[in-house]
């Protein structure tokens, strides 16, 4: 089973800063990563798929990047509407996958 | 597209479930559907997929012999089972589609609450 360890936990941030969280699998996963925004009371949200592509609709402020096994995702300019827990999520050759344990962004 | 869930349930330990999730605007057969787990104040956890095609299964191994997914393709409605509920099942149920090849989720379901308690 691959596993992910995804970083920091919690993260305090001000409004227009740069915020960026790692996530690190277990083996080689090529770019089988996504992202995803997560608010209480929502669906999770798509943000970033095969590691680096954003998905239609999604602000150019989120970004991605990496593959094999070190990843980071990228808030270039933190706005108030980005409070939100995220979370990495891989996909593997056998079709299954795993999330990260999520990151809450706090302001 | 759209996956729309069935309701919140409330059940006793030991009891039966059952849970839907209807796709519509997508060809519900040759996409697969994942199922998503969130815990009360916890992260969510991957559960496994199904191809409405032909019913073929992932499961997590974390998942695998707990739950069972299922779905029937002429109502494009995809199901996850319980045999016998624990107080430990209480969470919140995602239904999504995934996107090949990435597997990424790129449809969810609006979730079902499913309380297990004596």
């Amino acid at each position: 089973d691959i596993q992910m360890t995804q970083s920091p936990s919690s993260l305090s941030a001000s409004v227009g800063e740069r915020v960026t969280i790692t996530c690190q699998a277990s083996q080689d996963i090529s770019t089988y990563l996504n992202w995803y925004q997560h608010k209480p009371g929502q669906a999770p949200k798509l943000l970033i798929y095969d590691a680096s592509i954003l998905e239609t609709g999604v602000p150019s402020r989120f970004s991605g990047r990496g593959s094999g096994t070190d990843f980071t995702f990228t808030i270039s300019s933190l706005q108030p509407e980005d409070i939100a827990t995220y979370y990495c999520q891989q996909y593997d050759n056998l079709f299954r996958g795993t999330f990260g344990q999520g990151t809450k962004l706090e302001i | 597209g759209q996956l729309v869930q069935s309701g919140a349930e409330v059940k006793k330990p030991g009891e039966s479930l059952k849970i839907s999730c209807k796709g519509s605007g997508y060809m519900f057969s040759t996409n697969w559907i994942g199922w998503v787990r969130q815990m009360p104040g916890k992260g969510l956890e991957w559960m496994g997929i199904i191809y409405p095609g032909d019913s073929d299964t992932r499961y997590s191994p974390s998942f695998q012999g707990h739950v069972t997914m299922s779905a029937d393709k002429s109502i494009s409605t995809a199901y996850l089972q319980w045999t016998s509920l624990k107080a430990s099942d209480t969470a919140m149920y995602f239904c999504a589609k995934v996107r090949q090849p990435s597997g990424a989720f790129d449809v969810w379901g609006q979730g079902t609450v499913i309380t297990v308690s004596s």
